[in-house]
Formats: C-alpha cells, sequence, structure tokens
C-alpha cells in the first residue's frame, strides 16, 4: 500500500484541454512537493506547499494543499505538448521523502 | 541541467555480479540521497550522507551499501545483485541535511541484471 496515491495513474490528452491530477494520503504532512519528471531525467521540483489550503500558481499550473494537510492536487490549465512528463507528488515522513506512483501525462498536438 | 552528474548512464550486468554506481554532487551540495525507480515500486529513497556521514535510511537492502567520500562525491555498492534489482538509481543534492532543502536529482543509471 502506498503512503501517498496519485491518480490518475495515466492521462492522455489533447492539446489545450485542462487537466487535474490528485495525490491523497490518510496521513498528514507537513509539507509535499509536486516534481516533473521527462524521460531520461532525474524529477525536477516544481513546487513545495506547506500550509493547509495554501493554492500556488506556476504559470499554467496551480498547486493545492488540502485544508487537513493530507492531499493535494496539481490542475493545468490549456495543457501543451511540451507539459508530457510523469508527475510525482512526495512528502517528508521520518525525514525522508516518499513519493507517490507518478502520474503519467501525454498531451497530444 | 541539475549539476548533478552520475556514471555510468546504462550497465548491463548478470546476475550474483557486484556494482558500483557513482555521483558527483553540486558544487556546494554536502548532502547526497541514493533513489531507486522502478516499475512497481515508484521512487523510493534508499539513502542519504552529509559531509561523509549517514544521515538517513530507506529501504535500503544489505546487499547494496553507500558511501560518501571527502571530495563529496558518493558511490552505491550493489552486490550479488538479482533480477529484481534491475531499475533505474538516481542521486540527488542538497546543499543541507534537512528533508526541507530542495533536493536535485541527476540523470539516472540505468540498471539491467540479466
Amino acid at each position: 500500500t502506498q503512503l501517498l496515491e496519485q491518480s490518475p495513474q495515466f492521462l492522455s490528452i489533447q492539446e489545450g484541454e485542462n487537466l487535474t491530477v490528485y495525490c491523497n494520503s490518510s496521513s498528514v504532512f507537513s509539507s509535499l512537493q509536486w516534481y516533473r519528471q521527462e524521460p531520461g531525467e532525474g524529477p525536477v521540483l516544481l513546487v513545495t506547499v506547506v500550509t493547509g489550503g495554501e493554492v500556488k500558481k506556476l504559470k499554467r499550473l496551480t498547486f493545492q494543499f488540502g485544508d487537513a494537510r493530507k492531499d493535494s492536487s496539481l490542475h493545468i490549465t490549456a495543457a501543451q505538448p511540451g507539459d508530457t512528463g510523469l508527475y510525482l507528488c512526495a512528502g517528508v515522513r521520518g525525514g525522508k521523502l516518499i513519493f507517490g506512483q507518478g502520474t503519467e501525462l501525454s498531451v497530444k498536438p | 541541467d541539475s549539476g548533478v552528474t552520475q556514471t555510468p548512464k546504462h550497465l548491463i550486468t548478470a546476475t550474483g555480479q557486484r556494482v558500483t554506481l557513482r555521483c558527483s554532487p553540486r558544487s556546494g551540495d554536502l548532502s547526497v540521497y541514493w533513489y531507486q525507480q522502478s516499475l512497481d515500486q515508484g521512487l523510493q529513497f534508499l539513502i542519504q550522507y552529509y559531509n561523509g556521514e549517514e544521515r538517513a535510511k530507506g529501504n535500503i537492502l544489505e546487499r547494496f551499501s553507500a558511501q560518501q567520500f571527502p571530495d563529496l562525491h558518493s558511490e552505491l555498492n550493489l552486490s550479488s545483485l538479482e533480477l529484481g534489482d534491475s531499475a533505474l538509481y538516481f542521486c540527488a543534492s542538497s546543499v543541507g541535511q534537512a528533508y526541507y532543502n530542495e533536493q536535485f536529482f541527476g540523470p539516472g543509471t540505468r540498471l539491467t541484471v540479466l
């Protein structure tokens, strides 16, 4: 059983569509991070959310931390082919980063 | 380019063998982390070193060991390899030892055990 459950696991959409990826847990996290990983590369940190209810925006990406700090979401507006990749959420547990299984996003032109 | 380098990029070996993966952290970073990424387990934390000392341990098998040298580069040693050890191995580095320090990931080493 994963401590952090991401959904959906796979998402294939057309350019211009909106999408939301979810990261859920039954445990409280002091912070949650979102990473993007492209084929052949390591994950790259996109954002860290710390406060319950916090919303952060990064251009067309909107990240939200749940009020109870157990879940988070990533919303992409008007997706572009360049958004294609593996999106990972991660939380800290016992001083270590615990990762979700990831959401594989494919945006077709 | 994250500034973290890993060698080799690809490694193909046989069951029962031993391999060493190498990582050079970003200039100025004192912490090095090792992760394993496989299709079934996802990205899993293995071990962290800070300035040469082991700081945290994750799901690292006893057949695996790591060390960080005085010049801060790190090596991950995998022995008695099994088919299930085939995975991507990532190294990450950060300036400090605390979890809230941003980690920068290298490009990974793809290990294939035949």
